[in-house]
Parts: C-alpha cells; sequence; structure tokens
C-alpha cells in the first residue's frame, strides 16, 4: 500500500511552545489529508480535513487558531499545535488519500506538554 | 465526532476460535472501511466495502455491510496472536469517522 509518513515519532515540549508536526504522502498525491486527535483507549476523533491549496475544515469544537492545519502540496500537511498546555498532550495522528480510495495512515505522534 | 458503535468494547478468545466485531452508523455512507491498530501505532487498513456490497473477503477477513439497518460485521476466522489488536469501522462520506473500536486479545 502507499506510504504516509508523519514526523516526529514523538515530541516533548514545554507549556507555551508551539509544535509543528508533518505529514507527507511519499509515493502518491494526497487530494485529501485528515488530522485525528486519540487520547488512551479511546478512538480516533476528527479534527479537520485539509484539501490541497484550500482552507481546512475544521470539525465542531476543535479551536481553528490552537490546531493550526496548512496544506500546501500534494503531498505534505503540517498541524501546528500553537502555545501547548498539558492537556494538549495526546496521539495525533494524520492519513492521506486520494478521493474515492482508502486513507492511508500515518505512524502517529506522541505530543507530551510538561 | 463519532459515528459509529461497536460491539463489543472488548473480545478475547483463544488462538484458532473466530472474532466478529459488530459495527453501526447513523447516516447513509458511500462505503464502510475497517482498521487495525496496534497499541501507540498508526492504523492499518484492512478492508474497503461500497455501500453497494454485501460481503467482501480478505484472507481470513470477512466483512458484510447491511446498509438497510447501516450495520457492518467483520469476521477473522482462526485467529492467531499476532491478530491482538484494536479494530475499527470508519464510515466514509467524504470523510473518515470512527467507531468507538473493539479490542481484541487472541491468547495462545
Amino acid at each position: 500500500g502507499a506510504v504516509v509518513s508523519q514526523h516526529p515519532s514523538w515530541v516533548i515540549c514545554k507549556s507555551g511552545t508551539s509544535v509543528k508536526i508533518e505529514c507527507r504522502s511519499l509515493d502518491f498525491q494526497a487530494t485529501t489529508m485528515f488530522w485525528y486527535r486519540q487520547f488512551p483507549k479511546q478512538s480516533l476523533m476528527l479534527m479537520a480535513t485539509s484539501n490541497e491549496g484550500s482552507k481546512a475544515t475544521y470539525e465542531q469544537g476543535v479551536e481553528k487558531d490552537k490546531f493550526l492545519i496548512n496544506h500546501a502540496s500534494l503531498t505534505l500537511s503540517t498541524l501546528t499545535v500553537t502555545s501547548a498546555h498539558p492537556e494538549d498532550s495526546s496521539f495525533y495522528i494524520c492519513s492521506a488519500r486520494t478521493e474515492g480510495t482508502e486513507a492511508f495512515f500515518g505512524q502517529g505522534t506522541r505530543l507530551t506538554v510538561v | 465526532s463519532q459515528q459509529g458503535e461497536e460491539d463489543p468494547q472488548a473480545l478475547s478468545i483463544q488462538e484458532g476460535e473466530n472474532a466478529t466485531m459488530n459495527c453501526s452508523y447513523k447516516t447513509s455512507i458511500n462505503n464502510l472501511q475497517w482498521y487495525r491498530q496496534n497499541s501507540g501505532r498508526g492504523l492499518v487498513h484492512l478492508i474497503l466495502i461500497r455501500s453497494n456490497e454485501r460481503e467482501k473477503h480478505s484472507g481470513r477477513l470477512r466483512v458484510t455491510l447491511d446498509t438497510s439497518k447501516k450495520s457492518s460485521s467483520l469476521l477473522i476466522t482462526a485467529s492467531r496472536a499476532a491478530d491482538t489488536a484494536s479494530y475499527f469501522c470508519a464510515t466514509d462520506r467524504g470523510k473518515l469517522i470512527f467507531g468507538q473500536g473493539t479490542e481484541l486479545s487472541v491468547k495462545p
């Protein structure tokens, strides 16, 4: 299957700082990328959907100014957690797809805010 | 927002037994997909079943879809210890919305 690379796989940051997570589709062009958040022992919660070259569509309850999503090219999307706080600590997963096909997932990023 | 409900939430079986997981959803869909997640890792796509399909097979996996009941099931036959993982259904209406998941434990 296609490969989606997510980086970093884990990060620890101080409260108040910002963290950027990258999601790349390595061998296909992703018209759409999704960002999810997952708490321990829970399911994936969709945060936002991004299409290349346009603004991300955020799910209800997700703060746009806190979770900045950029989808600058067909192979790269970034999620920036701004002014991170301990409650933002979570597992963040991206996925990428071409319309109508299955989605391929990155390996996830474990964010710990101290 | 969660689209689907899955049951059971947890399932523990012996190697060689079959495992059945169910997924129910609320709205119309383009297709439904099943994924597997090993602890703390990304998701692996297992199978996609389109809204006009009723059953699909892939190796030891069998997926059914009943759009009239808005439900799907995943059957893993002849389970192995390596099948231990969390399994999620996801409904596709342009974006993937995941169910709560079933935590499967296969004991050797």
